[in-house]
């Protein structure tokens, strides 16, 4: 079974640039989400989808992110315009719906650095 | 805001030994918890989860969950050096989100 797959790999922008990142989720995976991991710290939900909904944005930061996921399968995530503080490990990772099945599996991630 | 409590070490245990991780969480309603391992640069890998208080073992490791004080912790027997990693602690808050810690890092000495 494929895993999540992410890209690009690495990224490095100045600030105020744009940039995005693309995520397609294990075959059959209806939920997704993005995460944004600094440095040291654990990951951070930014964005769960269901199939093309948004399930929560709550801690997006949504004067300058956005993210969508057309027709319910690959997703992208964008930043504009980009800020020092943005430079991290962007994850995405999916999972099934099925109560018995949650787990989040993740994929590579996107090494942010602005500069 | 919901958090997750954990030492961020490092933890140094010899090779062979019980290395013994804990986590706290804030949100009493939480059901699920998990643990999920990083390496030095990559993505987390999920290694337990448990649902209900008590034991869970998996191999080498089990984890141990106290909902009463709001407690749950991963032990590893016989560690490796390839046990060397990030532990990262993440309690399912609602809706299948995560909470996650910010982590230990375990190193086995060999």
């Amino acid at each position: 079974e494929a895993g999540v797959a992410q890209s690009p790999r690495y990224k490095i922008i100045e600030k105020r640039q744009s940039v995005a990142f693309w995520c397609n989720p294990i075959s059959g995976h209806a939920t997704l989400y993005w995460y944004q991991q600094i440095l040291g710290q654990g990951p951070k939900l930014l964005i769960q989808f269901q199939n093309n909904g948004v399930v929560d944005d709550s801690q997006l930061p949504k004067d300058r992110f956005s993210a969508e996921r057309l027709k319910g399968v690959d997703s992208t995530l964008k930043i504009q315009p980009a800020k020092l503080e943005d430079s991290a490990v962007y994850l995405c990772a999916s999972s099934l719906v099925d109560r018995r099945s949650r787990d989040q599996y993740f994929g590579p991630g996107t090494r942010l650095l602005v500069l | 805001q919901k958090e997750v409590e954990q030492n961020s070490g490092p933890l140094s245990v010899p090779e062979g030994a019980i290395a013994s991780l804990n986590c706290t969480y804030s949100d009493r309603g939480s059901q699920s918890f998990f643990w999920y391992r990083q390496y030095s640069g990559k993505s987390p890998e999920l290694i337990m989860f448990i649902y209900s208080n008590g034991d869970k073992e998996d191999g080498r490791f089990t984890a141990q969950l106290n909902k009463a004080s709001q407690y749950v912790s991963l032990l590893i027997r016989d560690s490796q050096p390839s046990d060397s990693a990030t532990y990262l602690c993440a309690v399912n808050s609602g809706g299948n989100k995560l909470v996650f810690g910010a982590g230990t890092i375990l190193r086995v000495k060999s």
